[in-house]
């Protein structure tokens, strides 16, 4: 069965730093390209980033861009997102996800909470 | 970015009824298009990917079409289970970007 289990999320002040951490297992985890989204309380989905599964090639929005550092340790089956200078608006729960784009493996994490709040 | 507009942002519907959710994309994409179902306090669940293939294990009522710029998502035959948000979703380039969802509430 495939699980992916977020870790991380605590409450920081604007400004702070906090690294979140995703445990995949369940699946050959360097066979796939993984993704961060986020979903601000009460809306909707943003995607943040993605890191393909050798760690050669990473993708931002722009809204994070400069900020956020996306990693992985494939020897760990682990998943990270570095997240720097951070906002109130990142204020959101970030899932760690496998997006299937044209293959049906398509999986999500439950989430962990970040807050920004000073 | 890609900008991903779906409409309505939210409606009212009974069970048993045929609705349908578009989503419009800023420039083409082909048929690089995911949809997802959310419910509140879950993560989202992919229904349909490139454009009109469905998940294992969603089932049949649910249906998807379009390429371009121009997408829809159908439900034939509402049922309770379906009352939730549903997002779309551009995998065609970078950043991925999602439609700002539609919830579907109970009439």
């Amino acid at each position: 069965e495939v699980q992916l289990v977020e870790s991380g999320g605590v409450v920081v002040q604007p400004g702070g730093s906090l690294r979140l951490s995703c445990a995949a297992s369940g699946f050959t985890f360097d066979d796939y390209t993984m993704h961060w989204v986020r979903q601000a309380p009460g809306k909707g989905l943003e995607w943040v980033s993605l890191i393909s599964w050798d760690g050669g090639s990473t993708y931002y929005a722009d809204s994070v861009k400069g900020r956020f550092t996306i990693s992985r340790d494939n020897s760990k089956n682990s998943l990270y997102l570095q997240m720097n200078s951070l906002r109130t608006e990142d204020t959101a729960l970030y899932y760690c996800a496998i997006l299937g784009g044209d293959r049906p493996f398509d999986y999500w994490g439950q989430g962990t909470l970040v807050t920004v709040s000073s | 970015a890609i900008r991903m507009t779906q409409s309505p942002s939210s409606f009212s519907a009974s069970t048993g009824d045929r609705v349908t959710i578009t989503c419009r994309a800023s420039q083409g994409i082909s048929s690089y298009l995911a949809w997802y179902q959310q419910k509140p306090g879950k993560a989202p669940k992919l229904l349909i990917y490139a454009a009109s293939t469905l998940q294992s294990g969603v089932p049949s009522r649910f249906s998807g079409s379009g390429s371009g710029t121009d997408f829809t998502l159908t439900i034939s035959c509402l049922q309770s289970e379906d009352f939730a948000t549903y997002y779309c979703q551009q995998y065609y380039s970078y950043p991925f970007t999602f439609g700002q969802g539609t919830r579907l509430e109970i009439k």
